[in-house]
């Protein structure tokens, strides 16, 4: 019930192109959604987060979309360029369990000029 | 630059021997995350500490331990090392004891050989 499930493991999209990277989990409890991004060598970097009191959150490139009575949340990014190559994770976590955040097992994002 | 350090950077040890990982919080920031990545595994959550106190704990072994001192830095102990400890530790930080945003480190690479 703790899992959040991700999908797909790797990605490739052309540069111009719509990423898509979605995330399912079961736990109700969840109060809390945010995506993170990891360039190789770096630690996680916080993207864009989402509450479940709103569907879609979009800062720039980056949409969070959220279905609460399906218990999906996906990642869009839009015009993906050949920097946004990196390991997308998306992550749950809840109140009454302090900061712990349970994360996607990655989808690794290539994006070809 | 998140503002969190690690050190050391690589650690390459033998099995059964003992390490241990450093952290230096964001200035400001209370609260201490600890977490490994590994390849099977993804992102695990192992312990949280908030100003000195041990506040959560996740899928920490036993032979794993962790402080944080009063200057808010922390360590991670590792112990009885095995080959499966092999892995990437990063150390994350946050303001409160809830934030919504963990900041995290650039990460210790562990290979125990």
């Amino acid at each position: 019930q703790q899992q959040v499930k991700q999908s797909p493991q790797s990605l490739i999209v052309q540069k111009g192109g719509i990423s898509i990277i979605n995330c399912a989990y079961e736990n109700t409890a969840f109060d809390y959604f945010p995506w993170y991004q990891q360039f190789p060598g770096k630690g996680p970097a916080l993207l864009i987060a989402i509450r479940p009191d709103v569907s879609e959150k979009k800062e720039g490139r980056f949409t969070i979309s959220f279905n609460k009575s399906a218990k999906q949340f996906s990642l869009h990014i839009m015009d993906s360029q050949p920097g946004d190559s990196a390991t997308y994770f998306c992550a749950a976590s809840w109140v009454y369990n302090t900061d712990k955040l349970i994360f996607g097992t990655g989808t690794r994002l290539q994006v070809f000029p | 630059d998140s503002g969190v350090t690690q050190t050391p950077k690589h650690l390459i040890t033998a099995t059964g021997q003992r390490v241990t990982l450093r952290c230096s919080p964001r200035s400001g920031d209370l609260s201490v995350y600890w977490y490994q990545q590994s390849l099977d595994q993804g992102l695990q959550f192992l312990i949280q500490y908030y100003n000195g106190e041990e506040r959560a704990k996740g899928n920490i072994l036993e032979r794993f331990s962790a402080q944080q001192f009063p200057d808010l830095h922390s360590e991670l102990n590792l112990s009885s090392l095995e080959l499966g400890d092999s892995a990437l530790y990063f150390c994350a930080s946050s303001e409160l004891v809830r934030s919504e945003t963990q900041y995290f480190g650039p990460g210790t690479r562990l290979l125990v050989l």
